[in-house]
């Protein structure tokens, strides 16, 4: 059964502090791993898809990386709008186009 | 581009009625969607997978008689909780990939169930 994990729960930053999101993923084949931002009573909006170890990714303040074992996202100076829930998900080489999705992080960034 | 409404955003019903909520992509064809469960503060969960013109595929441990869906056009997709029971208020959310597109699902922006 493939697992995500995401560390931590929640996570407070002041504005301009850096800091990284850590996904670690549990799967028998990785046909790809994706980072979604989700914001208070509404949908996921997707960031990143990463394929291989050693991929990254950036858009912004936001950066994500891969390894054969874990993703991390990381987040360079975060100003208050970043603040939003972050969610991994990893779908397997064989069951189609489903997402397992992790529990998320729910970052604050204050100034 | 890649737009995915849902409709309505919101809805109260009585136990024992059905409501039915709509999925649309507004930019692109979507030959598969998805629709998802979520609880607060928690994750994620996917109840099915619809592909146009065909039956969906449903999640272990989802009734598919109790959660209808029908998926009629490739940008049309719908929810139906017949029969609703407070145990199935939740945030109903669906998503979407592009027809030939990469992996990546869009997601709607949700739809709050509530039954009394």
């Amino acid at each position: 059964e493939d697992q995500v994990t995401q560390s931590p729960e929640a996570l407070r930053l002041q504005e301009g502090e850096s800091s990284s999101l850590n996904c670690s993923y549990t799967v028998s084949g990785l046909r790809g791993l994706f980072w979604y931002r989700q914001d208070p009573g509404k949908g996921p909006e997707f960031l990143f898809t990463l394929y291989s170890a050693g991929e990254e990714k950036e858009k912004e303040r936001l950066k994500a990386t891969l390894t054969k074992k874990e993703s991390f996202l990381h987040i360079t100076a975060p100003k208050p709008e970043d603040s939003a829930t972050y969610l991994c998900a990893v779908q397997n080489t064989g069951t189609a186009s489903k997402l397992t999705f992790g529990t998320g992080t729910r970052l604050q960034v204050t100034l | 581009g890649a737009v995915v409404s849902q409709h309505p955003s919101w809805v109260i019903c009585k136990s024992g009625t059905s409501v039915k909520i709509e999925c649309r992509s507004l930019d692109f064809q979507a030959t598969t969607m998805f629709w998802y469960r979520q609880f607060p503060k928690q994750s994620l969960m996917l109840m099915a997978t619809s592909n146009e013109g065909s039956k969906a595929t449903y999640e272990q441990g989802v009734e598919k008689d109790k959660f209808l869906i029908n998926h009629a056009s490739l940008t049309l997709s719908t929810l139906t909780v017949t029969s609703a029971h407070p145990e199935d208020s939740s945030f109903y959310i669906c998503s979407a990939r592009r027809t030939g597109g990469g992996d990546e699902q869009y997601f709607g922006p949700g739809t709050r169930l509530t039954v009394t």
